[in-house]
């Protein structure tokens, strides 16, 4: 059983430029979840996706975007950068509607200079 | 809105001592779940310990038990024998039930010192 792994490990963009990164779930899972995490902070939620739709979203721009694929895997997007992008983004795998817990990835650190 | 607080930004702890970590927290769910996850160094947010929300008993693994007193809000980790390894923050989270959603607290930063 593979755990959930994403990529990049470390990304650096300046402002206004876009970025993807990427998530592939653990194996038997169907839901993936986004979440930022500022410096110092806990994370705080994106969005999440249910097969291969968006399936609730937290308060963060339109500019903020993702996709999940047919094997469950995942990509956000975030458009126009601007430095408060800046954070530790985490995305969680599980199976939506039991009540298992959350499986989380190593995360991406995006630097937006 | 649901809402968790950690009131303890730091703390520290001799290497097999006792620490408790303190969480509150806000919802007007009577379905619910609340965690403890730890993430070290190396960032990954690993599951400490969970607490079902209808459960009156208090969860245990291990080392790790938790005080839970819903009609206080309240969601304390208990850390026992407390071990090098065990220095990392240490954040409290909320999921309503039928929801993936997790709310996390601002964490705490707990130093094991030998």
């Amino acid at each position: 059983e593979t755990g959930v792994t994403q990529s990049p490990t470390h990304l650096i963009k300046t402002r206004g430029q876009q970025v993807t990164l990427r998530c592939s779930s653990q194996s038997g899972h169907n839901t993936v979840s986004w979440y930022q995490q500022a410096l110092g902070q806990g994370p705080q939620f994106i969005f999440q996706y249910y097969r291969e739709e968006e399936n609730g979203r937290g308060n963060f721009p339109p500019r903020f975007s993702g996709l999940q694929f047919p094997n469950y895997s995942s990509e956000l997007n975030v458009n126009a950068l601007e430095l408060d992008d800046s954070a530790l983004y985490l995305c969680a795998s599980s199976s939506l509607g039991t009540a298992d817990e959350q499986f989380f990835g190593p995360g991406t650190r995006l630097t937006v200079l | 809105a649901q809402t968790v607080t950690q009131s303890q930004p730091e703390m520290s702890v001799q290497e097999a001592e006792t620490v408790t970590l303190s969480c509150t927290y806000d919802t007007s769910e009577s379905n619910y779940y609340l965690f403890w996850y730890k993430q070290p160094p190396s960032r990954q947010m690993i599951l400490v310990i969970r607490q079902e929300a209808y459960k009156q008993q208090n969860a245990t693994e291990n080392r790790f038990s938790v005080n839970f007193q819903k009609a206080a809000k309240s969601f304390s980790l208990k850390i026992s024998d407390s071990q090098l390894g065990d220095t990392a923050m240490y954040f409290c989270a909320l999921r309503q039930g039928g929801s993936e959603k997790l709310v996390f607290g601002k964490g705490t930063k707990l130093t094991v010192n030998p």
